[in-house]
């Protein structure tokens, strides 16, 4: 059964740690995806990598980074967070470029609590 | 203007009634992909389209790519339905995903 893989479902913080969400898929996908979702705005891309090492900035990439070292794995980082990136993250992987099936599969999700 | 607009935003239905929520999209795209939210976060994947119609169970998802409108539609609905549903496109000659607002779905016993 395919997974991605989101290390915690639940986090709370406090403004201005700097707080790292990490997602780990096992279908060697290229592209990894982290989604931040609000009600009534839908999913919002933050930043996507199409290669290990590569990433591009998504709509909403201010106050956020990402790494992915290595290919199974794509991390979100929040520098300095703050309360207005109290929101549900969502990772995604999809195959690369060129794949017949370009279907993506979700995590379960991270809701982070800023306070 | 969001890329993907969904309607309804909030949908209550009544058990055994048949549902349809719409999906429209103003980009080019390579798939549409219609996802299920349960209350707790987690998205599946329902269909991937990128033309004509795919039936799963109660489940129907249609698009016309003339018209760039899709529907999902649910047969026979049971209250275990009850989700939210979302409208997601991915955008021609990339793997971005674009996704719309989502439609709540309640379906009383």
């Amino acid at each position: 059964d395919v997974k991605v893989t989101q290390s915690s479902r639940y986090l709370v913080k406090r403004t201005g740690e700097k707080v790292f969400l990490e997602c780990v898929q096992d279908m060697d996908h290229e592209n990894m995806f982290w989604y931040r979702q609000d009600p009534g705005l839908g999913l919002r891309l933050i930043y996507f990598s199409y290669d290990v090492k590569m990433k591009e900035k998504g709509d909403i990439p201010e106050g956020y980074s990402v790494s992915r070292e290595k290919k199974e794995r794509f991390s979100l980082i929040l520098e300095s967070a703050s309360t207005n990136q109290t929101s549900m993250y969502l990772c995604a992987s999809s195959p690369g470029t060129g794949a017949l099936n370009t279907e993506a599969f979700f995590g379960q999700g991270t809701r982070l609590t800023v306070v | 203007k969001n890329e993907v607009e969904q309607s309804p935003q909030n949908l209550t239905a009544q058990e055994g009634e048949f549902i349809t929520i719409n999906c429209s999209y103003s980009v080019g795209i390579s798939a549409l992909h219609w996802l299920q939210q349960h209350p707790g976060g987690g998205i599946v994947s329902l269909f991937m389209l990128s033309s004509g119609k795919k039936k799963h169970g109660r489940l129907i998802a249609t698009i016309n790519i003339q018209e760039k409108h899709s529907s999902l539609h649910i047969t026979a609905s049971h209250p275990r339905d009850s989700a939210v549903y979302i409208c997601a496109v991915t955008k021609y000659n990339n793997n971005d995903m674009r996704f719309g607002a989502g439609t709540r779905l309640t379906v009383k016993p």
